[in-house]
């Protein structure tokens, strides 16, 4: 079946460093990624996005990377910093809209 | 956050009563959608509507019905709770399915 996975469940970085975090998702359809950031007792929140007609989109100090040739996203934080503390999410939806999958999350931790 | 209000926020209820809880929504958005999140398993969608009265399943729908009689207001209802379905459950919304969804604060429900 369908699985979008990320890396590592964990990263731990420096407050001022950049942050990457990856994701792994399987179906060659998929053609549109979505980041979410979600803060403890919190819904996730909306990062940023891509199409698969993409490879790169920046946002405020982020950016998101989208390789479909090895089928990896990943989403980069410049500088990060101790409100970058989450649990960050990628979501990858199939031709046509009709399923979103979630990957089950890495936990950013920031150190000051 | 994006006008959701899920109720209640915490809940206990004993394993065999039936349990209801509500997403009321103020963006006048078409799409909605209910998720557990159980650790490890990210976001799972149970059921999602693309209008009132329009429903369908997610992939994990059974011992869950739900109910949209209007366009801000969608009910997600535990027939018969089990402890299977001790979670967190998030309610989203979106303009376009499977689109950025925007989700609510959550609601912590545990079954005894």
């Amino acid at each position: 079946g369908e699985s979008v996975g990320l890396h590592l469940p964990t990263l731990s970085v420096q407050e001022g460093d950049n942050s990457i975090i990856n994701c792994a998702y399987s179906n060659s359809a998929s053609d549109y990624f979505i980041w979410y950031k979600q803060e403890s007792g919190k819904g996730p929140q909306f990062i940023i996005d891509i199409r698969s007609n993409m490879d790169k989109r920046q946002g405020q100090r982020v950016t998101v990377l989208l390789n479909k040739t090895v089928k990896h996203l990943s989403l980069q934080i410049a500088a990060t910093q101790p409100g970058d503390s989450a649990v960050y999410f990628c979501a990858v939806v199939n031709t046509g809209g009709f399923k979103t999958i979630f990957g089950a999350g890495t936990r950013l931790f920031v150190k000051a | 956050d994006a006008g959701i209000t899920q109720s209640p926020r915490h809940k206990v209820t004993e394993t065999g009563t039936p349990v209801t809880l509500r997403c009321h929504q103020t963006e006048n958005h078409r799409y909605m959608y209910w998720y557990r999140q159980d650790p490890g398993h990210g976001l799972r969608l149970i059921h999602y509507s693309y209008g009132v009265k329009d429903t369908d399943k997610g992939e994990v729908s059974d011992g869950y019905s739900v109910s949209r009689s209007k366009t801000e207001d969608f009910l997600l209802t535990l027939e018969s709770a089990t402890s299977s379905q001790t979670s967190v459950y998030f309610c989203a919304i979106s303009k376009e399915q499977n689109t950025e969804a925007f989700f609510g604060q959550g609601t912590r429900l545990t079954v005894v």
